[in-house]
């Protein structure tokens, strides 16, 4: 069961969009719907983002919005902000009742 | 509000068995999936396992040999055993749940180091 890829790290400036990438294989994030996004600011527990793809929980700011595209979801942020500032972390069904990460990405707001 | 708290030792000895208990708060453990997550320092998470208020358990291939995910319904909580650890067990252990399905996660706890070292 290998780990999902991610970029290592990206940035970007106030008010722009960035975009992560998470890159799997058919067996996971190419064969189900079930991608979720988690947000991890230094000490702290992930927090959930998205889910189902592209579902957002209750609270979490429209400026996040997920996709996916065969065997490669995508989480975009728009409007950064210097909260946004935080690693970035995605996981996929894997099948047979099982997950699996990416190695995370860490967002660096310039 | 269900709030997640992780305990116990932070630190094991090379080739013990790893113990840790993640305390439910604010709603009850019935009708949600209890998981744990780890994440070695400076690393990604990965996914342990997890057990569903039934009794029903599902572990990462990669771990089930090594794994137990137990739960106390009266008591309100869930626990992790993980067996004949080494260092590459060393990792923030995060319990976590999700109401009606283990695709994600909703509510994480603080998380709790644990390092495996002699």
């Amino acid at each position: 069961q290998s780990a999902l890829t991610q970029p290592r790290s990206v940035s970007g400036s106030p008010g722009q969009s960035v975009t992560i990438s998470c890159t799997g294989a058919s067996r996971d994030v190419g064969g189900y719907n079930y991608v979720s996004w988690y947000q991890q600011h230094p000490g702290k527990a992930p927090k959930l983002i998205i889910y189902d793809v592209t579902k957002r929980p209750s609270g979490v700011p429209d400026r996040f919005s997920g996709s996916k595209s065969g065997n490669t979801a995508s989480l975009t942020i728009s409007g950064l902000q210097a909260e946004d500032e935080a690693d970035y972390h995605c996981c996929s069904y894997a099948g047979s009742y099982t997950l699996v990460f990416g190695g995370g990405t860490k967002l660096t707001v310039l | 509000q269900v709030q997640l708290q992780e305990s116990g030792p932070g630190l094991v000895k090379p080739s013990e068995t790893l113990s840790l208990t993640c305390t439910v708060s604010g709603g009850s453990i019935s009708s949600y999936y209890w998981s744990w997550i780890r994440q070695p320092p400076g690393k990604g998470l990965e996914y342990i396992g997890y057990i569903y208020y039934t009794g029903s358990t599902k572990y990462n291939p990669s771990l089930k040999s090594r794994v137990t995910i137990s739960a106390d319904t009266s008591e309100n909580h869930f626990s992790l055993k993980l067996s004949s650890v080494t260092a590459a067990d060393t990792a923030v252990y995060y319990c976590a749940s999700t109401y009606g399905d283990y695709v994600k996660f909703d509510y994480w706890g603080q998380g709790t180091l644990v390092t495996v070292s002699s």
